[in-house]
């Protein structure tokens, strides 16, 4: 089985854009959630989606926002980018979101806002 | 709120010595506990978790964590330290609300050097 997939792996924007990260899943995998992780944050929790709905929200602004496709890929969006947003970005899936499964991570996507 | 600490951010040890790596929550209702490993420019692995059962945890590349609900506790151990376990380890916690279920909180990472 494929492991999760984030696309691209580095991305170099500049203050003000916009910017859109893609997951794919592993194959059969309803839940993906998104983190971000920087070094004196650790690793904070954006969203998740299950079945094209969000489930859970972290404390991230408005500028934030995700989907998810009927084919469990997920996108996240990044509006108005800050220099404070630079970080990398995971995203983990998992089958049905239940307590007890573990998260399955991808490799990241490593934005720096400049 | 749920959450979860990493005392140390950073431990050394030498090969071939045993390891602990600290972990400590604060739930509100059952935890269900995860270790992962990260290594240079990489995604999290998954090492481990605590469900319920036995309080001891057997997982992945010979690591193993012990569950204390008394402390509050679930710290990773491994008997004999590789160079090769250098990395950065991350604990997390789950739990059930009534709402729903939570999402995965993570520890602020504790990064392992092994010295040769």
């Amino acid at each position: 089985k494929a492991g999760v997939t984030q696309t691209p792996r580095y991305l170099i924007k500049t203050r003000g854009q916009q910017v859109t990260l893609s997951c794919s899943p592993i194959s059969g995998h309803r839940s993906v959630s998104w983190y971000q992780q920087t070094p004196g944050q650790g690793l904070q929790f954006l969203f998740e989606y299950f079945s094209e709905t969000q489930r859970n929200k972290g404390n991230f602004p408005g500028r934030f926002s995700g989907r998810q496709f009927s084919n469990s890929r997920s996108e996240m969006n990044v509006s108005t980018l800050e220099l404070g947003d630079s970080a990398l970005y995971l995203c983990a899936s998992m089958d049905r979101g239940e307590r007890g499964t573990e998260a399955f991570f991808g490799q990241g996507t490593r934005l720096t806002v400049v | 709120a749920q959450s979860v600490a990493q005392p140390e951010d950073q431990v050394n040890v030498a090969e071939g010595n045993p390891l602990t790596v600290k972990c400590t929550y604060s739930v509100s209702g059952n935890p269900y506990l995860f270790w992962y490993v990260q290594y240079p420019n990489r995604g999290l692995q998954f090492l481990l978790k605590y469900i319920t059962g036995d309080n001891l945890v057997k997982g992945s590349y010979g690591f193993e964590a012990e569950f204390n609900k008394s402390q509050t506790s679930f710290h990773l151990k491994k008997p004999s330290a590789l160079v090769s376990d250098s990395a950065l380890y991350f604990c997390a916690v789950r739990v059930l609300l009534n709402s729903g279920n939570t999402p995965l909180v993570f520890g602020k990472g504790t990064r392992l050097s092994v010295i040769a």
